[in-house]
């Protein structure tokens, strides 16, 4: 089945504990993304990849780093979380193969707290 | 600064009554437009986009969407509604870049 998998589904942590949340798609698509959402502000794009070993920065990366080094795979990195990084996190992949146009296929979501 | 509005945090619609979510955008150029669903603890599910072409495109499970381009908009319409399109609703913009722009969400909810 095609999709796209999130891992930890849900996670609780503590200010300044470094947290890596996985994503992965098995629909060989060469474009990846990370959203945010919060209440009142819709999905926030944080961080994009058009392939391997190339990203580049959202509408709101501060406190994030990613990293693309196998075509499935584009983990999210918290390397100091703080309280207002608390959220419900997306990974989405599109092919990637026209400029903007694609669909884009949603992981289930990854809700996290930071106390 | 780009971006996408939702005017509506929530519509309500009796069943079997037509709908209508609205969006409009500030986007410079030929934006793409796009509708996505959100059900409850559930990740985003694609509906219909709008590329080029016919200004009314037709999608999943009876959705449609009207691009007016003088007017920056792109609603979200079914002609009756079911209990079971009770979720959440984006629009989301691709400026013809690598990046995309949501808006803030509109919940609709079918009364039975």
């Amino acid at each position: 089945e095609a999709q796209v998998t999130q891992n930890p589904r849900y996670l609780i942590t503590v200010t300044g504990k470094k947290l890596t949340v996985t994503c992965s798609q098995n629909m060989n698509h060469e474009y990846m993304s990370w959203y945010r959402q919060d209440p009142g502000l819709g999905l926030r794009q944080i961080y994009y990849s058009m392939n391997v070993e190339v990203t580049d920065k959202g509408d709101v990366p501060e406190g994030y780093k990613v990293s693309r080094k196998e075509k499935r795979n584009f983990p999210l990195i918290l390397e100091s979380p703080s309280p207002n990084q608390t959220s419900l996190y997306f990974c989405a992949s599109t092919p990637g193969q026209t400029l903007g146009t694609d669909t884009q296929y949603f992981g289930p979501g990854t809700r996290l707290t930071v106390l | 600064a780009q971006s996408v509005a939702q005017p509506e945090d929530q519509v309500n619609v009796a069943e079997g009554n037509p709908l209508t979510v609205k969006c409009t955008y500030s986007v410079s150029g030929n934006p793409y437009l796009f509708w996505y669903v959100q059900y409850p603890n559930r990740g985003l599910q694609f509906l219909l986009k709008y590329i080029t072409g016919d200004n009314l495109v037709k999608g999943s499970y009876g959705f449609e969407a009207e691009f007016n381009k003088s007017q920056t908009s792109f609603h979200l319409k079914k002609p009756s509604a079911l209990v079971s399109d009770s979720a959440l609703y984006f629009c989301a913009v691709s400026p013809r870049t690598y990046k995309y722009i949501f808006g803030t969400g509109t919940r609709l909810k079918v009364l039975a």
